[in-house]
């Protein structure tokens, strides 16, 4: 069956340093995949998307990468300030539109 | 960025009753809409894929007859949880895309739903 890890349940890092997430899967080829930010209580708030014909995305603080062969995605977040604290969410998308989300890592970046 | 709303933010009721979650796409119009579950420290579960004018699709194990679901619009979906239980009480996020599927969805706020 379908199965999406996320690295860790948490992770805590020094305010500053880079925090790499992982997304790794299994049994699933999708045609993208989405990395999403949830605070407590909201609903997701779409960050990247990536499609499986793409190596790496950049959006300002944020660095994605795809590796279809390793079935892996890795989430970097560069200069972590305490504001990036919150759950992030991977998410793999087929052609039909549907995603599958991982359970999420919960980042705490301390001052 | 495109706003999604959900109404209301929470709701308690007793068991038995049926309670109504809508989701509007403010600014844009909603080709498909999603319903998510999401039970505390656990991920969004997707229930159902709606298309405007057509029926639900559900996800395998969710019961189509208790989780009713209506897109009557490009604009609105509604989720009716019906003879609410307690085990139904959870955090229900419904999301909207304009378009193809490589466009983002776009999530609501999210409903916490209790049942007494």
């Amino acid at each position: 069956s379908q199965k999406i890890e996320q690295n860790s349940e948490a992770l805590n890092i020094q305010e500053g340093k880079t925090a790499t997430l992982t997304c790794n899967y299994t049994n699933y080829s999708p045609a993208y995949l989405q990395w999403y930010r949830q605070d407590p209580g909201r609903g997701p708030v779409f960050l990247l998307l990536i499609r499986e014909n793409e190596k790496e995305k950049r959006k300002e603080r944020l660095k994605v990468t795809f590796d279809t062969t390793l079935k892996q995605s890795l989430f970097h977040i560069t200069a972590s300030q305490p504001a990036d604290s919150a759950t992030y969410l991977c998410a793999l998308g087929a052609n039909a539109g549907k995603s599958t989300f991982g359970d999420g890592t919960t980042l705490t970046v301390k001052p | 960025g495109a706003v999604v709303s959900q109404h209301p933010s929470w709701v308690i009721c007793k068991s038995g009753t049926s309670v109504k979650i809508e989701c509007r796409s403010l600014d844009f119009q909603a080709t498909t809409m999603f319903w998510y579950r999401q039970f505390p420290k656990q991920s969004l579960m997707l229930m159902a894929t709606s298309n405007e004018g057509s029926k639900a699709t559900y996800e395998q194990g969710v019961e189509k007859d208790k989780f009713l679901i209506n897109h009557a619009s490009l604009t609105l979906s509604t989720l009716t949880v019906t003879s609410a239980h307690p085990e139904d009480s959870s955090f229900y996020i419904c999301s909207a895309r304009e378009g193809t599927s490589y466009n983002e969805q776009f999530f609501g706020p999210g409903t916490r739903l209790t049942v007494l």
